[in-house]
């Protein structure tokens, strides 16, 4: 079945770049998505990518797509302790459902 | 506008109470889901309605019990909980089938 895996835990300083990586198993085409989720509160959107594109570009925020390996990675730019937070990349199923295929979720620290 | 609003906010209820979490979302979107969080982990989908209609119930035990009265509402009615069911409950709406789905801040409930 379907998968997503990301990496648990990313530690950068204050105005480096960060990157985090997810892997996905869906063969077909599909959508990509980035969430965001600060402690206490539910997920918010940054960004998505449809299988057939290799990158999007969206201020501070650049997703890079590998179709050959299945592999997604987001990447944020002079990073704020703002940005601190839990990321969560989801893969929408090929069935039409709505459902998502959430990874673990990367927690992202952001040290001054 | 892309607000998912939910109520309340923190629920604290007893084994034996009767309660109802509300969302609610103006973005004209014809799907609604309810997803329930534990702490650092990925949400895992209850329920979904297309067209107020009930069309995915992921084997969700009978007390959680899901209503969507119109297609800018979608309630979940809780009963007889169990304290292994005190999570974040969040609730996201979308166009439908794969198109991005958008959440709300989450009921925080803590089941005595």
């Amino acid at each position: 079945g379907e998968d997503v895996e990301q990496s648990l835990f990313l530690s950068v300083r204050e105005g480096d770049s960060s990157v985090i990586n997810c892997t996905y198993t869906d063969s077909s085409s599909t959508y990509l998505y980035w969430y965001k989720q600060e402690p206490g509160a539910g997920l918010q959107l940054l960004t998505y990518i449809f299988s057939n594109m290799d990158m999007k570009q969206d201020q501070r925020l650049t997703v890079l797509l590998n179709k050959k390996d299945k592999h997604l990675s987001l990447r944020i730019a002079d990073t704020q302790t703002g940005d601190s937070a839990i990321y969560f990349c989801a893969e929408s199923i090929w069935d039409n459902t709505g459902k998502l295929i959430f990874g673990q979720g990367t927690t992202l620290q952001v040290k001054p | 506008d892309t607000e998912v609003t939910q109520t309340p906010k923190h629920l604290v209820m007893g084994m034996t109470n009767k309660k109802s979490l509300k969302c609610e979302q103006h973005m004209g979107h014809r799907a609604m889901y309810w997803y329930k969080q534990k702490a650092k982990k990925p949400p895992e989908l209850m329920f979904v309605y297309s067209y107020e209609k009930l069309s995915i119930n992921e084997s969700v035990p009978s007390r959680f019990s899901p209503e969507c009265p119109n297609s800018s509402l979608l309630n979940l009615h809780l009963h007889a909980l169990q304290p292994e069911d005190s999570a974040l409950y969040l609730c996201a709406s979308s166009q439908g089938g794969r198109e991005t789905q958008y959440f709300g801040p989450g009921t925080r409930l803590l089941v005595l």
